[in-house]
């Protein structure tokens, strides 16, 4: 069975400063690996997705992430954030051919002034 | 941009009282999708439809949830008789289907938010 583990739950960062949220998954093949943001009381939108190839995947608002198959890792980065990015963010894990994902618990991002 | 359109946005309901939320994925998508999201959780899978068909409902509690999805577009996920721990937010996504490039890609929309007194 796949699983995906976010290891904090609230990360605070300074506006303009970097972000690096992490993102740790279990699953015995190539994962497809995801990365979605949720505003309050809102449904999810995608970031970014890594399905094969570079390791290096850019994605909207001017976040990136990186896959790391030694370190079953897909860590999300931004390099300065801005105060809109205040919000929660879901690490998932889906298959080739399998179409459900399953997420993470979740990291609440705040931004301080 | 294509949405998914879920109804009502939030329901009040008091336990033991039936509740119906509806779900119109985007158009053209084979694949739809009933997540719950319990307060400070990351979603979880409560029902997958391939067109009109169940593909995965492994974690629905069918003794009080049941969903539908009969002409393979639009989906009613209902729950009776609510309980308190119902509480949640319930998702609906959608995706192209597998075999389809962007199978793998959800769409989600702004959710149900449910409240059980």
């Amino acid at each position: 069975a796949q699983s995906v583990t976010q290891p904090d739950i609230h990360i605070t960062v300074s506006e303009g400063a970097s972000l690096e949220l992490r993102c740790n998954y279990s699953y015995g093949a190539t994962p497809y690996l995801f990365w979605y943001v949720q505003s309050p009381g809102q449904g999810l939108q995608l970031l970014l997705k890594y399905f094969s190839g570079d390791t290096l995947v850019q994605g909207i608002k001017g976040f990136e992430a990186e896959f790391k198959r030694s370190q079953s890792s897909f860590n999300l980065r931004k390099p300065s954030v801005h105060w809109s990015d205040a919000a929660e963010y879901f690490c998932a894990v889906g298959a080739k051919g399998y179409s459900t994902l399953t997420f993470g618990k979740g990291t609440m991002l705040l931004v301080s002034p | 941009e294509a949405e998914v359109a879920q109804s009502p946005r939030y329901k009040i309901t008091e336990k033991s009282q039936a509740v119906a939320f509806w779900c119109d994925p985007i158009s053209g998508h084979a694949t739809l999708y009933w997540y719950r999201q319990i307060l400070g959780q990351g979603p979880e899978l409560l029902v997958q439809f391939q067109d009109e068909s169940v593909v995965d409902d492994s974690q629905l509690p069918k003794d009080r949830f049941s969903a539908e999805r009969l002409k393979g577009v639009d989906s009613t996920l209902k729950i009776q008789p609510a309980e308190l721990g119902d509480s949640a937010m319930y998702l609906c996504a959608s995706s192209p289907g597998t075999g389809y490039s962007g199978a793998n890609v959800l769409t989600f929309g702004a959710g149900s938010r449910l409240t059980v007194l």
